[in-house]
């Protein structure tokens, strides 16, 4: 069965450097690749998206990566803020007709 | 609010109780999703709807656990004869999928419903 494996430590930075979270994946890749942000006792919610046949995507702050060779998104946030600490979920969309997969997770902390 | 709503957010149960939750999906959404959080852990998928019907159903439900969505609008997840495994976080989504064209499949998740069952 497909896994997907992120950081299980916790990731602790500094304010302003950049935050740099893995996300693994075996076996075929999938048609999407998403990143969540989830803070304590709440519901995730949708950060960026990338596509198989697309290496990189912007959003502000955010830069998703994909390699479909290393089976592997990296998930950048520049500039780092104490208001980015969360926990930040890695999701694999196989084809649009088929459920969405998580990872664990790993937890960010940005400290002043 | 027009984001996906759950109800109850909170709900404590004894163990070998009845349980359901309710989720009010985003309005046009036909799809809506369940899926399961534990401390520590990703969202677990559970069961997706396209409209009314149910199109998959994870291996890890088991008979005790029944979804339903009757009108293509909210649904309901009940849990039967609850047992302390079952304590978690529930949480419904939804997305607006068009066709099996259209990409990103982006989902919007509600604030889940928390069970404790003691």
């Amino acid at each position: 069965s497909q896994k997907i494996e992120q950081n299980s430590e916790a990731l602790n930075i500094q304010e302003g450097k950049t935050a740099t979270l893995t996300c693994n994946y075996t076996n075929y890749s999938p048609a999407y690749l998403q990143w969540y942000r989830q803070d304590p006792g709440r519901g995730p919610v949708f950060l960026l998206l990338i596509r198989e046949n697309e290496k990189e995507k912007r959003k502000e702050r955010l830069k998703v990566t994909f390699d479909t060779t290393l089976k592997q998104s990296l998930f950048h946030i520049t500039a780092s803020q104490p208001a980015d600490s969360a926990t930040y979920l890695c999701a694999l969309v196989y084809s649009s007709a088929s459920k969405i997969i998580f990872g664990s997770g790993t937890r960010l902390s940005i400290r002043p | 609010d027009t984001g996906v709503s759950q109800d109850p957010r909170h709900k404590i149960t004894k163990r070998g109780q009845n349980v359901t939750f309710r989720c009010d999906p985003i309005s046009e959404h036909n799809r809506l999703y369940w899926y399961r959080q534990t401390l520590g852990q990703g969202p677990e998928f559970l069961t997706y709807f396209q409209n009314e019907a149910q199109l998959e159903k994870s291996r890890l439900l088991s008979d005790r656990f029944s979804a339903e969505r009757p009108k293509g609008s909210f649904s309901t997840l009940e849990i039967q004869r609850t047992e302390q495994g079952d304590s978690a976080m529930y949480l419904c989504a939804s997305s607006p999928f068009r066709d099996k064209n259209s990409s990103g499949n982006t989902i919007y998740f509600g604030e889940g419903s928390w069970l404790t069952v003691v």
